[in-house]
């Protein structure tokens, strides 16, 4: 167990639609990123949060956003699902607003768009 | 973020050591060196970091070239657990890009 603790770890759901996947970090990190991981993209950046703030922006679609909540934990919201949207997200922390160490990584949820 | 260039897959026989390099030549001053692997579809699993010392830990030893334009991750003693992708990255500041990473395969 990393620490980070991501939910769903399954969610499948019809194109058109919108979810929510959740992440708590590890106790007392700040920091917060997403990734995307699909089988031609390889592991892409999407986004990160400072303690409430977003502090860096990737690859992420206008159909798809983020925050951070006052407690840390961190929710991921995809609308309009497309099948593309079927991929591997993965949720890090850090106790940083930058790296100095690395960070550690959720299990994911796996989302697959019908 | 400097781009690294990484092996698609290599080979490793069980209790050998591992190497696998990266090449990191854009690599600017203040930009750390980390390694993460993935086994099957788990979310990745940091290994160890560095600047520009050779640096150890429990799981790996990290050795960056003098001019800091590659690396290698050395795994002492491979196991069959090893078997995963290993994602070389770099960055500056606040994420890590990855690549498509090192297919290790460790074989009985």
């Amino acid at each position: 167990d990393s620490g980070v603790t991501q939910t769903p770890k399954h969610l499948i759901t019809a194109t058109g639609q919108r979810v929510t996947l959740r992440c708590s970090p590890r106790s007392g990190d700040l920091s917060v990123y997403w990734y995307q991981q699909s089988l031609d993209q390889g592991l892409q950046f999407l986004i990160q949060y400072y303690n409430g703030e977003e502090r860096a922006k990737g690859n992420i679609l206008e159909r798809f956003s983020a925050q951070q909540f006052p407690d840390l934990h961190s929710e991921l919201n995809l609308s309009s699902l497309e099948l593309g949207d079927s991929a591997l997200y993965f949720c890090a922390s850090s106790a940083h607003r930058g790296l100095f160490g690395g960070y550690t990584f959720g299990s994911g949820t796996r989302l697959t768009v019908v | 973020d400097a781009k690294t260039t990484q092996p698609p897959s290599m080979d490793c026989a069980e209790g050998r050591a591992a190497n696998l390099p990266c090449n990191h030549s854009t690599i600017s001053g203040n930009e750390y060196v980390y390694w993460y692997r993935q086994i099957h579809s788990q979310g990745p699993q940091y290994i160890i970091h560095g600047l520009k010392n050779n640096e150890t830990n429990e799981m790996a030893s990290l050795i960056i070239t003098e001019d800091r334009k590659s690396s290698t991750l050395i795994l002492p003693h491979a196991t069959l657990r090893d078997t995963a992708v290993y994602y070389c990255t770099t960055s500056s500041n606040y994420k890590l890009t990855f690549g498509k990473g090192t297919l290790l395969t460790v074989n009985p």
